[in-house]
């Protein structure tokens, strides 16, 4: 199992230019999410989708959006981006067994998105 | 709502000293809580969560926790350091209210010292 892969590692881009990051998993969750990290602020939750066909805003979602594709793909869009956009990208799965289970099911990280905006 | 907060955002201590990182949570409801591990440039592993069943939890890498509820503590020990547990340590509590998605502390970044 590769796990939770993301593309690209690293990317850099000059403001207003569009890039989607892709996210996929082997692990047949139901949830995936995708943070930003920056320094000192831990990781935030800008979307995430509870199941295919479903997404939702998570605490930063403004300037993104998301496509969950099918089970195993969840992809972020930046339509234009600013440098305040400028931060790591992580995705995550959880498999979410049933009502009630997902609160303590584990997530799993892929390995980031290094993305500068200039 | 629910939230952690994570005290100290750099501990450094010496190669075999006792590892001590402290997180506080707060909540309504009786929480599930947390601890991931960053090695640099890499993604997010779990270390260790707490899911109300015993209060001492045990993980990964010789780290264990211990659930508080009445100082709303969950801080995580390892009775002896070694050089590659320098890493970031992130606490995260599960939002009982959205579908159980986590909610981080802002992290400690550990230094092992030779």
């Amino acid at each position: 199992n590769a796990g939770v892969t993301q593309t690209p590692k690293f990317q850099v881009l000059k403001t207003g230019q569009s890039m989607t990051l892709q996210c996929a998993q082997d692990m047949n969750h139901n949830s995936m999410y995708w943070y930003r990290q920056d320094p000192g602020m831990g990781l935030r939750l800008i979307y995430y989708s509870a199941s295919e066909g479903t997404t939702d805003k998570g605490e930063v979602p403004n300037g993104y959006n998301v496509s969950r594709l099918n089970k195993r793909e969840f992809s972020l869009r930046l339509e234009s981006a600013a440098p305040s956009q400028t931060s790591v990208y992580f995705c995550a799965s959880r498999t979410d067994r049933g009502r009630g289970w997902g609160h303590t099911d584990t997530q799993y990280f892929g390995p980031g998105t290094r993305l500068t905006v200039l | 709502a629910q939230s952690v907060t994570q005290l100290g955002s750099h501990v450094s201590v010496s190669e075999g000293a006792l590892v001590l990182l402290r997180c506080n949570y707060s909540s309504s409801v009786p929480p599930y809580l947390f601890w991931y591990v960053q090695y640099p440039n890499q993604g997010l592993q779990l270390l260790l969560k707490y899911t109300s069943a015993a209060t001492l939890v045990k993980g990964i890498n010789g780290f264990e926790a211990e659930f508080k509820k009445s100082e709303t503590s969950f801080h995580l020990t390892k009775p002896s350091a070694h050089m590659s547990d320098a890493a970031e340590y992130f606490c995260a509590v599960s939002d009982r209210g959205s579908q159980g998605n986590l909610i981080f502390g802002k992290g400690t970044k550990l230094s092992v010292k030779p």
